[in-house]
């Protein structure tokens, strides 16, 4: 099956500094990924996605960095915030599929 | 707020009962899928219909499971003979097209089988 996986399960960071979390995928197919954000007893919340033809896409305070040679994603947020704590899903689907595939999530948690 | 919603947002059921799970996705979404979400986990695919068909079904973990969306909106994941394996949260998304579109997601339904 696919894997898509996270290197650090958990993350903390002062309100105010950036934050990146990183995630691997296996397939080079995949050709388009998306940075969610699931706050407890909530569905996941789109944050930001990249196609396979781009290195780097920018939303407010979020940056996606995609590295196709290495297959590796990360999600950078600027300024981070209190209201930023959640865990964070990368998740990829390629072009000849129609699922998506996530990782196991990264617990971000923010101190004020 | 037109968003994806779910009902139930909690049901609890005894080993071996039958449950109907209910996804309303965003009016015009062509797309729906189903996922399973156990604790400590990323969502993990179920079923895809495209319209009223299910485009792909494979992650369906066994014949107990079925979906259907009979009228390309509302969708119902049925689950039979319920076990206390099943238990997690079952999301719903849904998105414009498909797959390489942006996928928006219930708050799902926590399913807990005794």
């Amino acid at each position: 099956g696919e894997s898509v996986g996270l290197h650090l399960p958990t993350l903390s960071v002062q309100e105010g500094d950036n934050s990146i979390i990183n995630c691997a995928y296996s397939n080079s197919a995949s050709d388009y990924f998306i940075w969610y954000k699931q706050e407890s007893g909530k569905g996941p919340q789109f944050i930001i996605d990249i196609r396979s033809n781009m290195d780097k896409r920018q939303g407010q305070r979020v940056t996606v960095l995609l590295n196709k040679t290495v297959k590796h994603l990360s999600l950078q947020i600027a300024a981070t915030q209190p209201g930023d704590s959640a865990v964070y899903f990368c998740a990829e689907t390629p072009n000849t599929g129609n699922q998506f595939y996530f990782g196991t999530g990264t617990s971000l948690t923010v101190i004020p | 707020g037109a968003g994806v919603s779910q009902t139930p947002s909690n049901k609890v059921t005894e080993k071996g009962k039958y449950v109907e799970l209910r996804c309303d996705p965003i009016s015009g979404h062509t797309a729906l899928y189903w996922y399973r979400q156990s604790l400590g986990q990323g969502p993990e695919f179920l079923i895809y219909f495209q319209g009223t068909g299910a485009a792909d079904d494979s992650g369906l973990p066994n014949d107990r499971f079925f979906a259907v969306r009979p009228e390309g909106s509302v969708s119902t994941l049925k689950i039979q003979r319920t076990e206390r394996g099943d238990s997690a949260v079952y999301l719903c998304a849904s998105s414009l097209l498909g797959p390489d579109h942006t996928q928006y997601f219930g708050p799902g339904t926590r399913l807990t089988v005794l």
